[in-house]
């Protein structure tokens, strides 16, 4: 699988955007992005995931650079809720085999 | 909404222990899979199942075993607790032909004394 390469930590202001982006240099063409998160004390959630194109669903979007090198996972308008550890995750879909890496830890502040 | 229950949130063991860790699964998910979370060193795969009685090892597979007798329950096994398996163990499901969407529970905090 191709590692992935996330900023360690980021801070957010309630109610605005957070965008937590994550370089994927040596992505090949059949490999996914998929974004998980893990709210402190409870296993991780799925968030989203894409292979070229953006996509959007009720939690998040998911912009992937044409070149796929890197990717940005936008939450619209983040709340406390969302402070949490965020995971990028490049791999080959139905390997089944998730690696976790260390992800951004996203500190969501009034 | 898919729901992954793990048996217990807190077990504390003691060396040598015999440990069986549950995991049940409600939504016929064919795919399960046991990972261990540690600091500074994330998520480790440790075994996963595609079906019924079928079982693969992940990457840290020594020092457990897995069994699944039904689709809905797959339960880890520490067949002689060590210190160094106290961790934070996860399980999580998935449907089949379903990418790498993952459904975690919440997690069982292992000690072993």
């Amino acid at each position: 699988d191709a590692k992935t390469t996330q900023p360690p930590s980021m801070d957010c202001a309630e109610g605005r955007a957070a965008n937590l982006p994550c370089n994927h240099s040596t992505i090949s063409g059949n490999e996914y992005v998929y974004w998980y998160r893990q709210i402190h004390s409870q296993g991780p959630q799925y968030i989203i995931h894409g292979l070229k194109n953006n996509e959007t669903n009720e939690m998040a979007s998911l912009i992937i650079t044409e070149d796929r090198k890197s990717s940005t996972l936008i939450l619209p308008h983040a709340t406390l809720r969302d402070t949490a550890v965020y995971y990028c995750i490049v791999t080959s879909y139905n390997t089944d085999k998730l690696i976790f890496g260390t992800g951004t830890r996203l500190q969501v502040f009034p | 909404d898919v729901k992954v229950t793990q048996s217990s949130r807190y077990l504390v063991k003691r060396t040598g222990e015999k440990v069986f860790l549950e995991c049940v699964q409600d939504m016929d998910h064919e795919n399960m899979f046991w990972y261990r979370q540690d600091p500074g060193l994330g998520l480790r795969l440790i075994y996963f199942s595609y079906d019924v009685k079928m079982k693969e090892k992940g990457d840290i597979p020594e020092g457990y075993s897995v069994s699944r007798e039904k689709k809905e329950r797959f339960s880890l096994i520490l067949e002689s607790a060590s210190t160094n398996q106290t961790s934070m163990y996860l399980c999580a499901s998935g449907p089949a032909g379903g990418g790498d969407t993952q459904y975690f529970g919440p997690g069982t905090r292992l000690t072993v004394l």
